[in-house]
């Protein structure tokens, strides 16, 4: 158990609705990062927060958004859902800014699944 | 653009024989690496990193390879155990703020 707790874990949805995906960091983590892991890729990074701020983007479309709220948990926001969105997506946080030290934490992902 | 690359989608070992998983890398500013491993319904957890700075690091049957000039990173497991099997994702870092990951190789070791 790593301590970073995601809700829900498993979400079937169809094409153009919305829906929230809720990460709640280890205690006393400051840092959160969403990643998108679709069929035969890699993690992608998607966005941080730090201490409630973006601090990093990264191929993040348009129809997502995220944020972190001043108890440290994160939301990430998908809409007009594609079938192309089908995907694990996972959240990890870090007590630090920097993540190069493997201190970094991952939950056990919330996979969407788009009809 | 896949900056990290993991060439092999999967790979069977023999139990008590060696692992090794590649990465090949196309970013010179990446300054970090990380191995990240992966059991199903489980999220990535970090295994063995290394410096830019350093060639190899080790840390008891896993060692880390980095060859620059090469741009490669490998993964040695020795000796490999049923335990292992899982997926195993090489991660970059192009500056402490973000971790660029390859697709995952698939490992499995058989009895």
């Amino acid at each position: 158990d790593s301590g970073v707790t995601q809700t829900p874990k498993h979400l079937i949805t169809a094409t153009g609705q919305r829906v929230t995906l809720r990460c709640s960091p280890r205690s006393g983590d400051l840092s959160v990062y969403w990643y998108q892991q679709s069929l035969d890729q890699g993690l992608q990074f998607l966005i941080q927060y730090y201490n409630g701020e973006e601090r990093a983007k990264g191929n993040i479309l348009e129809r997502f958004s995220a944020q972190q709220f001043p108890d440290l948990h994160s939301e990430l926001n998908l809409s007009s859902l594609e079938l192309g969105d089908s995907a694990l997506y996972f959240c990890a946080s870090s007590v630090r800014l920097a993540v190069n030290t493997g201190e970094l934490f991952f939950g056990e992902g919330s996979r969407l699944t788009v009809l | 653009d896949q900056q990290v690359k993991q060439n092999s989608p999967s790979l069977s070992v023999q139990e008590g024989r060696i692992s090794i998983l590649n990465c090949d890398y196309t970013n010179s500013m990446f300054d970090y690496f990380l191995w990240y491993k992966k059991y199903p319904a489980e999220g990535p957890t970090f295994l063995i990193s290394i410096s830019s700075i350093k060639d190899k690091n080790e840390d008891g049957r896993f060692t880390v390879f980095l060859n620059k000039s090469a741009k490669h990173l490998s993964l040695h497991i020795v000796p490999s155990q049923p335990g292992d099997s899982a997926v195993y994702f090489c991660a970059a870092s192009p500056g402490a703020q973000k971790l660029v990951f390859g697709q995952g190789t698939r490992l499995t070791i058989n009895p």
